[in-house]
């Protein structure tokens, strides 16, 4: 199995909602990623899992709550969202992180209403 | 700080040409690595290629070849006889590994969109 799985691939919620996505992998990869990418721009790096240790938050709001239950699972929960949060969250794992053998999820892509 | 700049922002050729995407980079490591993603409609990024920075050696792939020139920090993919389902946004990116301790870390380029028209 080669890939990342992410579930579901089309959210809409609104700002008073919560909800999770779901991201899972089943290759041995020890490190976990969540990218934000907004139309037309390029992704950009939230959160880094290492062996299910958070390693790196890049100032992401509080809002948003990633989790890691075992080293196959990475959640985002997603609490009292703006509509300028509206993306496509990506997931993607390495077997390691600074291994560079990346690979992505097709996304979920969140609308906040 | 590392850039990455894809000047090409959309191309648009007629199937069977060929096409090369430009992507220059800029980083303060001595090792770093290189990569191109296909991004289609669906949104999944699938990775091309990798390449390190002591490996200049070109690379081809079946109609995908890439050009790296270190001399010129830059990394160029050349898709040969286009098709058109090789329509998708192109994303260059680089990864330094003792950046400030941000190995991890993958900067992208801003893509170029290939629209490849029957």
């Amino acid at each position: 199995d080669t890939e990342v799985t992410q579930t579901p691939k089309h959210l809409v919620m609104g700002m008073t909602n919560k909800k999770s996505l779901k991201c899972e992998q089943h290759m041995g990869h020890r490190a976990m990623y969540w990218y934000k990418q907004k139309a037309k721009k390029p992704p950009e790096l939230m959160f880094v899992y290492s062996y299910e240790k958070l390693s790196i938050n890049e100032s992401v709001p509080s809002r948003f709550s990633p989790e890691c239950p075992n080293s196959s699972l990475l959640n985002l929960h997603l609490h009292a969202l703006q509509p300028e949060d509206s993306a496509l969250y990506l997931c993607a794992s390495s077997p390691s992180v600074g291994n560079y053998g990346y690979t992505f999820g097709s996304g979920t892509r969140l609308t906040v209403v | 700080a590392q850039k990455v700049t894809q000047a090409q922002t959309e191309i648009s050729v007629v199937e069977k040409e060929d096409v090369t995407l430009d992507c220059v980079y800029e980083t303060r490591d001595t090792t770093y690595y290189l990569f191109w993603y296909k991004q289609p409609p669906s949104g999944e990024l699938v990775f091309l290629i990798r390449r390190n920075s002591f490996d200049e050696q070109n690379e081809i792939s079946g109609r995908y070849s890439w050009n790296f020139q270190k001399s010129t920090s830059s990394l160029n993919f050349t898709i040969t006889a286009s098709q058109v389902v090789d329509s998708a946004v192109y994303f260059c990116a680089l990864s330094g590994l003792y950046s400030g301790g941000s190995n991890y870390k993958l900067t992208f380029g801003k893509g170029t969109l290939l629209t490849v028209n029957p």
